[in-house]
């Protein structure tokens, strides 16, 4: 059973478009949601996460959409630049009681010049 | 932010040898460590939990004499990786928590690629 849904799997955006992926979560109990930057043969950066009781965060050009009821939340690249090209995960966890994160299988973004 | 630190970056072993992985954290303290494993173009799978001073917790499917997991102390854990193979061979990243925020962000190494021959 996958836990953490996110599409698409891959995604083409011309430069200073707009970047947008989707994730789905099975879980109630999971309360914190983030979103990892992943560049080949890195290990994956945290970019920015939100909790259920705000419907949307937003820090620079990356903006966190949360929807408690559908039990969505989505990842919003303002003015993608192509140096935003790397691999995107969402994830999600029962932040209060420190258990691990679930991660989604990943959007490869490319945003071409 | 947290930093946390891998070593080796890179290792090439013969099959049937064993690696060790180390993973620390540098500037704060972590009673709780996780390993994931990741194949290439794939997510990171959850391999275990590692708490300080106690044994790990294996995810199901994980064999837990095959990818031995010690948390010596509250900023080092180790993956040992025993009689490799070359199905063993992948990208191996170590995460951590602050022990006095537990809040659900995690920091990330810059992980372990393995390649077993």
């Amino acid at each position: 059973q996958q836990q953490v849904k996110q599409s698409p799997q891959s995604l083409i955006v011309q430069k200073g478009g707009i970047s947008i992926i989707n994730c789905a979560y099975e879980n109630t109990a999971f309360d914190y949601f983030p979103w990892y930057q992943q560049f080949p043969g890195k290990g994956p950066a945290l970019l920015i996460a939100i909790r259920p009781d705000v419907s949307e965060k937003k820090e620079g050009r990356f903006t966190i959409s949360f929807n408690k009821s559908a039990k969505q939340f989505s990842l919003h690249i303002m003015d993608s630049q192509p140096g935003d090209s790397a691999t995107y995960f969402c994830a999600a966890s029962i932040g209060q009681a420190g258990t691990a994160l679930i991660f989604g299988k990943g959007t490869t973004l490319s945003v071409s010049s | 932010g947290a930093v946390v630190s891998q070593h080796p970056s890179r290792v090439i072993c013969k099959s049937g040898t064993s690696v060790k992985i180390e993973c620390r954290s540098l500037d704060f303290q972590a009673t709780t460590m996780f390993w994931y494993r990741q194949f290439p173009k794939q997510s990171l799978m959850l391999m275990a939990t590692s708490n300080e001073g106690s044994k790990a917790t294996y995810e199901q499917g994980v064999e837990k004499d095959k990818f031995l997991i010690n948390h010596a102390s509250l900023t080092l854990s180790t993956l040992t990786v025993t009689s490799a193979h070359p199905e063993d061979s992948s990208f191996y990243i170590c995460s951590a928590m602050v022990a006095s925020e537990i809040t659900g962000e995690l920091f990330f190494g810059e992980g372990s690629r393995l390649t077993v021959l």
